[in-house]
């Protein structure tokens, strides 16, 4: 069975600095995704990044990227130049590649940011 | 405007009874999703559906019951079974055909549950 594990329950960040957020993983899968999802106090879930495990290039969107060390089953987030509506809970989450399995996603405890001014 | 949409935001529940959460979306997608949302213990899944008329349990099925006799809807029912029912539901839908495009899952706003 998978496992999505997210150590740092809370982290804060002044505005403009850089924070990365740290997730590991449990798999003997070869084929997946990783996904981050950013969940404001709105507790609407909004897809961050994906970063497909059979590629070497870390994925990378505007002030958001990944550092993916899949030898290590690490996925770590970070984002530059913090700003206030980077504050919410992040989700690191697992998706194995097959057609048959559903498509589920498996989901860490989350990490609560808050980006001060 | 698609998306995925559930109803009531806020729910309440009497010790005892059932209750069921709705979810619909318009965005044609063929997977559909029920997760439980715990503080500290991020998104458990409880049902998943990838297919009208067919469903599987997740990790957590116990104490809920699950229908697909539509694309579009996919409605989570808390029994009285469901021991710690007080949670945020959130539904989610996604594409089942294959290509990095549609590993996206899109999540509706959720449905917050007190048991009274």
């Amino acid at each position: 069975a998978q496992t999505v594990t997210q150590s740092q329950p809370e982290m804060s960040v002044q505005e403009a600095e850089t924070v990365t957020l740290s997730c590991t993983y449990d798999t003997s899968e070869n084929n997946y995704y990783l996904f981050w999802y950013k969940q404001p106090p709105s507790r609407q879930m909004i897809l961050v990044i994906r970063q497909e495990a059979y590629k070497q290039q870390n994925a990378t969107e505007n002030r958001f990227s990944v550092n993916f060390q899949k030898a290590a089953k690490s996925f770590s987030l970070k984002i530059s130049d913090s700003q206030l509506g980077d504050t919410a809970m992040y989700f690191c989450a697992f998706m194995k590649l097959s057609y048959n399995q559903g498509g589920k996603l498996i989901f860490g405890q989350g990490t609560e940011l808050s980006v001060k001014p | 405007d698609g998306g995925i949409t559930q109803s009531p935001k806020y729910l309440f529940r009497k010790e005892g009874q059932n209750v069921t959460l709705s979810c619909e979306q318009n965005l044609n997608h063929d997977a559909m999703y029920w997760y439980r949302q715990d503080p500290g213990q991020g998104l458990r899944l409880i049902y998943y559906s990838q297919i009208v008329n067919d469903f599987q349990k997740g990790d957590i099925a116990e104490g809920y019951s699950v229908s697909r006799e539509k694309k579009e809807s996919f409605p989570l029912t808390v029994t009285s079974a469901q021991k710690n029912p007080t949670a945020f539901y959130l539904c989610a839908s996604k594409l089942r055909t294959g290509g990095n495009m549609n590993t996206e899952a899109f999540f509706g706003q959720g449905t917050r549950l007190t048991v009274v």
